[in-house]
This record gives structure tokens, C-alpha cells and sequence, in this order.
């Protein structure tokens, strides 16, 4: 039973367009969302978070967006660097149980140049 | 440093062998998580500690998956007799609270 989904495994796009990427999940007790950001042989790296309180959330040019009746979370990277190209993950936490992150499969985005 | 750190970066282990996983939250951080991550998947719980407590090991898949943090700072995860589908990069997470974890770069275990 996946939780939290990334329906796309891959994202191409142009070096200075919008890159977004997509997430779904299931269970309505999740109230925070974070996105990580994955280089091969490293660990997950923070990006942004999202309260359950709030339908946006905004850092310089990463921003994500949360729309909770379609249980649905959106990253958006404008304008998209090739250093960009990476892993990301979103996951889900409800705060009120132990913390534990419910991650979505990842999506291989690639920032050509 | 700042970070999050595991050791060791890499272990290749034989069938059978048991091995030790240490990680070493940034520091004053309260809770601490291990995850598994298989090629090509997101990383999935394992087990949670709150200072030294273990509070939810839910996700440990066998009882041969042990974990400790008995001064609630660093936090070693050990395997007792590996199989070969114990393969996978083990990532140890922390936080101040139940909030933003951040991550290690995680110990890739290959077991032969």
C-alpha cells in the first residue's frame, strides 16, 4: 500500500524553464510535506516543506504547492539549472504519530543545458 | 561537523556475518531515525528514537534488526546473521523535534 506516490520516474527540461514535479498521497492523517533532493552516493538533502495549514510555501526558486482535497503536492524550479539534475523525493509526516517520513518513489529530473 | 555522519561509508559482509552501523546525529538533536532505501525506491522507515527511548521499530523487518542509543547521542544499528536481501543503503536521519529530518550520506551494505 504506497502512501505517498511520484507517479513520474523521469523529468527532462531545458536548461531555464520550469521544472515541476508531482506527488500524490493517500492518507488525510499527513499534516507536513517535505521534498528532498538526492545526488548519487549521498544522502537526501532537505529542500522545502509545507504545513498542512498552508497551500504554499516559497524559497528563492524552489516552491511547493499543496492542494489537500486532491491530496496532491507540486515542486516547482524556476528557472531550472542544470545542477538541478538530481533525485527528488517527496515525503509525508504526521506530526501527531512518531515522525516517521513516508516517501514517494523518487523522480529523476534532468536539467539540460 | 555540522551534519549528520555514518560509518562506515560502505561494508561488504558475508552471509551470516553479523555487522555494526553507527551514525551520529547533529548535535542537541532529540530524535533520531533509521531508514532503509533499495535501488530505486524511496527510503523506508526502520526504527525511531527519542533521546535514548526507542519509541516505534515498526519497520525493523526481523528480529534480526537491532538498534540502540544508550545516551540518547549516537545511535548504532546492527544486523545479526546478514542475508543477501539486507542489501541496501542504510540511512540514519535526525531532528530537533518531530519535524524536518535531516539526513547522512547512509552506509551501502553489500551482503554476498
Amino acid at each position: 500500500d504506497q502512501q505517498v506516490k511520484q507517479n513520474s520516474p523521469s523529468l527532462s527540461v531545458q536548461e531555464g524553464r520550469i521544472s515541476i514535479l508531482n506527488c500524490d498521497y493517500t492518507n488525510s492523517m499527513f499534516d507536513y510535506f517535505l521534498w528532498y533532493k538526492k545526488y548519487p552516493a549521498e544522502g537526501p538533502t532537505f529542500l522545502i516543506s509545507i504545513s498542512s495549514i498552508k497551500d504554499k510555501n516559497e524559497d528563492g526558486r524552489f516552491t511547493v504547492f499543496l492542494n489537500k482535497s486532491a491530496k496532491h503536492l507540486s515542486l516547482h524550479i524556476v528557472p531550472s539549472q542544470p545542477g538541478d539534475s538530481a533525485v527528488y523525493f517527496c515525503a509525508a509526516l504526521n506530526t501527531r504519530n512518531t515522525g516517521k517520513l513516508i516517501f514517494g518513489q523518487g523522480t529523476t529530473l534532468q536539467v539540460k543545458p | 561537523g555540522a551534519g549528520v555522519s555514518q560509518s562506515p561509508r560502505y561494508k561488504v559482509a558475508k552471509r551470516g556475518q553479523d555487522v555494526a552501523l553507527r551514525c551520529d546525529p547533529i548535535s542537541g538533536h532529540v530524535s533520531l531515525f533509521w531508514y532503509q532505501q533499495a535501488l530505486g525506491q524511496g527510503p523506508e522507515f526502520l526504527t525511531y528514537f527519542q533521546n535514548e527511548a526507542q519509541l516505534d521499530k515498526s519497520g525493523l523487518p526481523s528480529d534480526r534488526f537491532f538498534a540502540e542509543r544508550p545516551e540518547g547521542s549516537v545511535s548504532t544499528l546492527k544486523i545479526q546473521r546478514t542475508q543477501q536481501e539486507d542489501s541496501a543503503v542504510y540511512l540514519c536521519a535526525s531532528s530537533l523535534m518531530l519535524d524536518t529530518q535531516y539526513f547522512g550520506p547512509g552506509t551501502r551494505l553489500t551482503v554476498l
